[in-house]
């Protein structure tokens, strides 16, 4: 799977959008571009995922530049609770067997009043 | 609908000491993973388990064994604990109806080792 960089930590203020990084220059063509986010200690948090397209939940959006080399993730109206730790990961298509994901130390975002 | 539920939240062994970590998830998933997570640092896959009846190594799997009792439940065992091995343990599990491939993460389990 290829390798990602994310930027270490930014801060935001509540009620901006965050936008946060992700470089994948790397990636192959087949290959999902996936975002989680860590709160405190707890487990990781499944946000959004895309291949080429840009995509939008309830909780994100995620934007993928053409050529695929890096994506955005954004929070569009930022509040206290999205202070976290986000991953962003690179991972080959699912085929139905065992999800792998290799987490790096991915952005700390702090959320400010 | 819990999700995934391990067990126990918090422990603290001395060196040389065994323990088990459990893990169950109420989704009717196939695969289960543990990961552990040290500070400051991302978490590291250790054992997972692509189906019942199935585990395999992943990146720190040395002094660590794992049991998929069955579907429910995968359980992470240290059979000779060692103060390296302190760390932030996660439980997860992929796979439904709706496989998209998304991991879906217990609350963590807290060792230290003495």
């Amino acid at each position: 799977d290829a390798k990602t960089t994310q930027p270490t930590s930014m801060d935001c203020a509540e009620g901006r959008a965050a936008n946060l990084p992700c470089n994948h220059s790397t990636i192959s063509g087949n290959e999902y571009v996936y975002w989680y986010r860590q709160i405190h200690s707890q487990g990781p948090q499944y946000i959004i995922h895309g291949l080429k397209n840009n995509e939008t939940n309830e909780m994100a959006s995620l934007i993928i530049t053409e050529d695929r080399k890096s994506s955005t993730l954004i929070l569009p109206h930022a509040t206290l609770r999205d202070t976290a730790v986000y991953y962003c990961i690179v991972r080959s298509p699912f085929t139905g067997t065992a999800s792998k994901l290799t987490f790096g130390t991915g952005t700390r975002l702090q959320v400010t009043l | 609908n819990a999700g995934v539920t391990q067990t126990p939240k918090f422990q603290v062994l001395k060196t040389g000491q065994s323990m088990t970590l459990q893990c169950a998830q109420d989704m009717n998933h196939n695969s289960m993973y543990w990961y552990r997570q040290d500070p400051g640092m991302g978490l590291r896959l250790i054992y997972y388990s692509a189906s019942e009846g199935t585990t395999d190594k992943g990146e720190v799997p040395n002094g660590y064994n794992v049991s998929r009792l069955n579907k429910r439940e995968f359980s992470l065992r240290l059979e000779s604990a060692a103060p390296s091995q302190t760390s932030v343990y996660f439980c997860a599990s992929s796979g439904g109806s709706a496989n998209t491939g998304e991991l879906f993460f217990g609350e963590g389990s807290r060792l230290t080792v003495l």
